[in-house]
């Protein structure tokens, strides 16, 4: 069974600039997490969909940011227009239940703001 | 606001020695967990623990949970290479547990 992808690893933007981040949970699981770790930070909750729903989003830095996931599949995070503060490494994760337990992670995209 | 403090935030130590890291709040989670993370990967989740005062082990590796469930320790025993990496605690929201609160991570290197 696949883990969770996600794509680019890297991706190096300057100021202003737009980044697509997409996450592939794993097949069935219906929860999906972004976080956020920026360097010296820990790890941030970002937001929470369900299917194609956002649950949660009390995370979402500013209206910079955009979450989709259509279909209740895959999802991707904008970031329009890029800032400085942006950097950092954002993670997927997904689970079965809705509940924290048992989430599974990505190896995250590491997000260069110049 | 729920906080997790680890430590320590660094730990250097030889093949074949204990240790301990710690993860401390002030607030009551209803659980805490544990995860491992290697460069270049996403957190993998080592254990949950959920009553207070439990104790887990998977292998070399001792989990507890605080009476009060505040605090949890991991102890690794005789430790090996392998077991270097960025061991990070988080728990639930207390008001919502579906979103994970984070501790800053112990960054342990084992060396041969």
């Amino acid at each position: 069974e696949a883990g969770v992808t996600q794509f680019p690893s890297h991706s190096v933007i300057e100021k202003g600039q737009t980044v697509t981040l997409r996450c592939d949970p794993i097949s069935g699981h219906d929860n999906l997490y972004w976080y956020r770790r920026v360097m010296g930070k820990e790890i941030k909750f970002l937001l929470h969909f369900v299917k194609e729903s956002k649950q949660d989003e009390s995370g979402m830095p500013n209206n910079r940011f955009l979450a989709e996931r259509t279909g209740g599949t895959y999802s991707t995070l904008k970031v329009q227009p890029a800032e400085l503060e942006d950097s950092g490494v954002y993670f997927c994760a997904s689970s079965l239940y809705a509940v924290s337990y048992e989430q599974y992670f990505g190896p995250g995209t590491r997000l260069t703001v110049t | 606001t729920q906080l997790l403090e680890q430590s320590p935030q660094f730990l250097s130590i030889q093949e074949g020695e204990n240790l301990t890291v710690y993860c401390n709040s002030s607030s009551v989670f209803s659980s805490l967990q544990w995860y491992r993370q290697e460069p270049g990967e996403g957190p993998v989740l080592l254990v949950t623990v959920v009553t207070g005062g439990e104790v887990k082990k998977l292998k070399r590796l001792t989990f507890q949970f605080g009476d009060a469930r505040k605090d949890s320790s991991l102890h690794i025993t005789a430790a090996q290479p392998g077991d270097t990496g960025l061991y990070l605690c988080a728990g639930p929201n207390a008001g919502n547990n579906r979103k994970l609160i984070w501790g800053l991570g112990t960054s342990l290197a084992v060396n041969p």
